[in-house]
Order: structure tokens, then sequence, then C-alpha cells
């Protein structure tokens, strides 16, 4: 059974840095095509995809927030953790972790699927 | 940019009917591929669909998915009181995309 949960501080001040841990089981991202994505959602807005981490250590971020994101992981902990500088109240939100799966399709195109999310953690700012 | 818009934006119907909701790419991508998710207020998304068409493990064949680049749909045959909810698309074409989501409330 694939699980995630997501962990961090619920209020921060603007200016700061909000640190977010995924900590996860019943998958191992060191496996090929195992990625870990984060996504956040403002009070009644839609999903926004924040960014991913790949079983290669590969990264990709929203372009928009490209500068303020940083996504690492720790595969002996089973943990990914997102980093946000400089939040300020527009990034209020619940943000989810999620499993994201890539799989090959046909020819050279690939499905790009979230089949596991955490609950969330809510922050405001 | 790579957006994706969805329609309508809420959809009024009634226990047994079918929706049909829509997800258009602004960009046609050959063979790009497009999930669905399900979300209840106060839960996270729930995967419905992926690779346009495959039902999730465990999603009743009510839910259908169909559609090649643009245009995606989510079908939902006989409408159960638990499918009144928020519906997201996703693709990836420069970069994972969210629709910004259908409303189906009960009529």
């Amino acid at each position: 059974q694939v699980t995630l949960r997501e962990s961090g501080p619920a209020l921060m001040e603007p200016t700061q840095t909000l640190t977010l841990t995924c900590t996860f089981s019943g998958f191992s991202l060191t496996t090929g095509g195992m990625c870990v994505s984060w996504i956040r959602q403002p009070p009644g807005k839609a999903l926004e995809w924040l960014g991913r981490i790949d079983w290669d250590d590969a990264k990709y971020y929203n372009t928009s927030l490209k500068t303020r994101l940083t996504i690492s992981k720790d595969t002996s902990k089973n943990q990914v953790v997102l980093t946000m500088t400089n939040v300020d109240p527009d990034d209020t939100a619940t943000y989810f972790c999620a499993r994201l799966l890539v799989v090959p399709g046909d020819g050279a195109y690939y499905n790009y699927y979230m089949d596991a999310w955490g609950k969330g953690a809510t922050v405001t700012v | 940019e790579f957006v994706l818009t969805q329609s309508p934006g809420t959809l009024s119907l009634s226990p047994g009917d079918t929706a049909t909701l829509s997800c258009r790419a602004s960009q046609s991508i050959t063979k790009n591929y497009s999930a669905w998710y399900q979300q209840k207020y106060g839960q996270a998304p729930r995967l419905l669909i992926y690779a346009t068409s495959t039902r999730a493990t465990g999603i009743p064949d009510r839910f259908s998915g169909s559609g090649s680049g643009p245009d995606f749909t989510l079908t939902i045959s006989r409408l159960e009181p638990e499918d009144f909810a928020v519906y997201y698309c996703q693709q990836y074409g420069n970069s994972l995309t969210f629709g910004q989501g259908t409303k189906l409330e009960i009529k």
C-alpha cells in the first residue's frame, strides 16, 4: 500500500522560507519511473503543480515559481523535501505531495499521472 | 504557455444522469495523454483515469475517458450521489498542467 504524508509549519510570516517534508511508504524512489510531485491548492481555487523529483534525482519545477523552489530527496528516509523561499500571502494554500508515475506510452511519448496523494498540509502566510 | 481549459465550469445534473466533462489543450500535442482526478471537499484529489482512457484501480466502469489532442472528455454514466465533486484534467505539455476544474453539482 502506497502512502504519503506531508508535514511542516501551519503558519508562516512573509519573507520566511517554507520547508515541507513528504514522508512516503510502499514504493522506492530509486525505482525507474517513480517520482514525487508537489502540488498546491489555494483556498477555493484549482490545483497548481509546483515541481517533481525523479528516481534519478532529476528535478523539474513550475517555471513561474522556479527561482523560489527547491526539491530534494533522502531515499534512506523515504522523504522528499520542498523548500520555498520568500513566502507571501499568495502562497497560502494546502500543499500536497503525490507519487507521480512516468510510464512509457506510444513511441517517444510518456504517461504522467499521480496515483497516490497525501492528505495535504495547510500553510497560511 | 500550455493551458488546459475545462468546460463547463459548473455542471448541474441529477442522480442517474450522464455527465460529460471537457478538457481542451491550448496546444495539440500528438499522442499526448490525459489524466482525470476527482476531488471532494476537504480531501485530496483521487486518480480516476490515466493514459486518457484507463481506469485507475477501484474506479467503477461508470467512469470513462476518451479523446486525443487537443480535446479530451470524461464521461460519468448513471450518476451516483457520491460522484458530485470537482473534477480536474491533467496533461504534460511543457510541464505538468492541471485544468481549472469542473464542479459537478446536484440539480
